[in-house]
């Protein structure tokens, strides 16, 4: 069964508004949970890696000030995407990490900015 | 730069073959090796990982890792129409991030 649940499952905004992703952890206290972002016919690319308590670590290139990470519980990360853009849409993946260091992913969120 | 490198693709195999999936890393302190499935438009979900050097069997999923030439594969025997997706190749290092490649598709022919 699923061990990690995102919601929304997609969403579309209108260029400017903030748009929150939120990455649950099902059944585990998930104190590091990882967000990918992956562009049609691309691979995953990791943004940030979410750390519960602590400031989140991003990516180079990463513009954190952009992508909002917070893990305020064990069984919560949100993704916040401020004054969202075209170039923001795309499928953004969280994952958990678990038993020998597996990573599991979530189901992503398709972002879609008008 | 850590890079992982797949076979560029797309594979195309008949119903009941076998898939063979190569992958090539190039951080030499990689530890462990996972393959990962996804369907077209969903996330990815794990099929196999490996961490050390030889084979390692699950049902119809064989992984194979050599670290010495920094080389891992999947093969997939008894290839299944519904084995048809992208399989991403990915690499954890000693920072415990995944690195992946960029996936190569596995088109099944009935």
């Amino acid at each position: 069964g699923a061990v990690v649940s995102q919601h929304p499952s997609w969403v579309i905004c209108k260029s400017g508004t903030s748009v929150k992703i939120e990455c649950r952890s099902l059944d585990f206290q998930a104190t590091t949970m990882f967000w990918y972002r992956q562009f049609p016919k691309q691979s995953l690319m990791l943004m940030a890696t979410s750390n519960e308590g602590s400031k989140a670590t991003y990516e180079q290139g990463v513009e954190k000030d952009k992508f909002l990470i917070n893990h305020a519980s064990l069984t919560l990360s949100t993704l916040t995407v401020t004054s969202a853009h075209p170039e923001d849409s795309s499928f953004y993946i969280c994952s958990e990490t678990r038993f020998q260091e597996t990573q599991y992913f979530g189901p992503g969120t398709r972002l879609l900015v008008l | 730069q850590k890079e992982v490198e797949q076979n560029s693709g797309p594979l195309s195999v008949p119903e009941g073959a076998i898939a063979s999936l190569n992958c090539t890393y190039s951080d030499r302190g990689s530890q462990s090796f996972f393959w990962y499935r996804q369907y077209s438009g969903k996330s990815p979900e794990l099929i196999m990982f490996i961490y050390s050097n030889g084979d390692k069997e699950d049902g119809r999923f064989t992984a194979q890792l050599n670290k010495a030439s920094q080389y891992v594969s999947l093969l997939i025997r008894d290839s299944q129409p519904s084995d048809s997706a992208t399989y991403l190749c990915a690499v954890k290092g000693a920072n415990s991030k995944l690195t992946f490649g960029k996936g190569i598709t596995l088109s099944v022919r009935p």
